[in-house]
């Protein structure tokens, strides 16, 4: 069937270094994308999200960038700090109405010192 | 605003038994979400419902699960009987009819003996 998913499960950085987390998505009607960072024990979090119409959005500190050629989705978080080490979910909307949100299956991205 | 509230933030129960997890969405959001996650399967949209309809509900997983919104400040996702299969972390969400961004509580992690 149809899925969101990601590239990588584990990214490690060095903080300060600039990160990217990719994720692939298979639903071409999909109309907007979002970014969701999970702290452990708690929920997910908005962080920036994108429309189809759009091929690159800039945040404090993250870009995502859309390619609806190849279905491809990216975060990058620049100058990263510790408080980034999470676990980072895409997720796409399929227009049913409201937002139907479907989310990859996660990346863990680690800063270290 | 407090945001999503869930409760209980724990459950342990044992197989047969049943579990009802609440939830109350943020003052004036229309959609609320009800979501498992699980290492294996990640994040899974179960149910939705808009202005405290139920829209889709292609994500149940069994007739033992079920939910109600009886009202726009409170819904609940009751599972009868439990399985250990269902232990899980279970997460609410809320946003604005025809809004973009989630908000979602701090989940009940669920823990079926």
């Amino acid at each position: 069937g149809e899925s969101v998913g990601l590239h990588l499960p584990t990214l490690s950085v060095q903080e300060g270094d600039n990160s990217i987390i990719n994720c692939a998505y298979s639903n071409s009607a999909s109309d907007y994308f979002i970014w969701y960072k999970q702290e452990s024990g708690k929920g997910p979090q908005f962080i920036i999200d994108i429309r189809s119409n759009m091929d690159k959005r800039q945040g404090q500190r993250v870009t995502v960038l859309l390619n609806k050629t190849v279905k491809h989705l990216s975060l990058q978080i620049a100058a990263t700090q510790p408080g980034d080490s999470a676990v980072y979910f895409c997720a796409e909307n399929r227009p049913q109405g409201a937002q139907k949100l479907v989310f990859g299956q996660g990346t863990r991205l680690t800063i270290n010192p | 605003d407090a945001g999503v509230i869930q409760s209980p933030r724990h459950e342990v129960t044992e197989m047969g038994q049943e579990v009802t997890l609440r939830c109350k969405p943020i003052s004036g959001h229309n959609s609320l979400f009800w979501y498992r996650q699980t290492m294996m399967r990640g994040l899974e949209l179960l149910i939705y419902f808009n202005n405290n309809v139920p829209i889709d509900d292609s994500g149940m997983p069994e007739d033992r699960f079920s939910a109600k919104m009886p009202n726009a400040s409170f819904s609940t996702l009751k599972i009868q009987p439990s399985e250990p299969r269902d232990s899980a972390v279970y997460f609410c969400a809320s946003s604005s009819l025809g809004g973009t961004e989630a908000f979602f509580g701090q989940g009940t992690r669920l823990t079926v003996v």
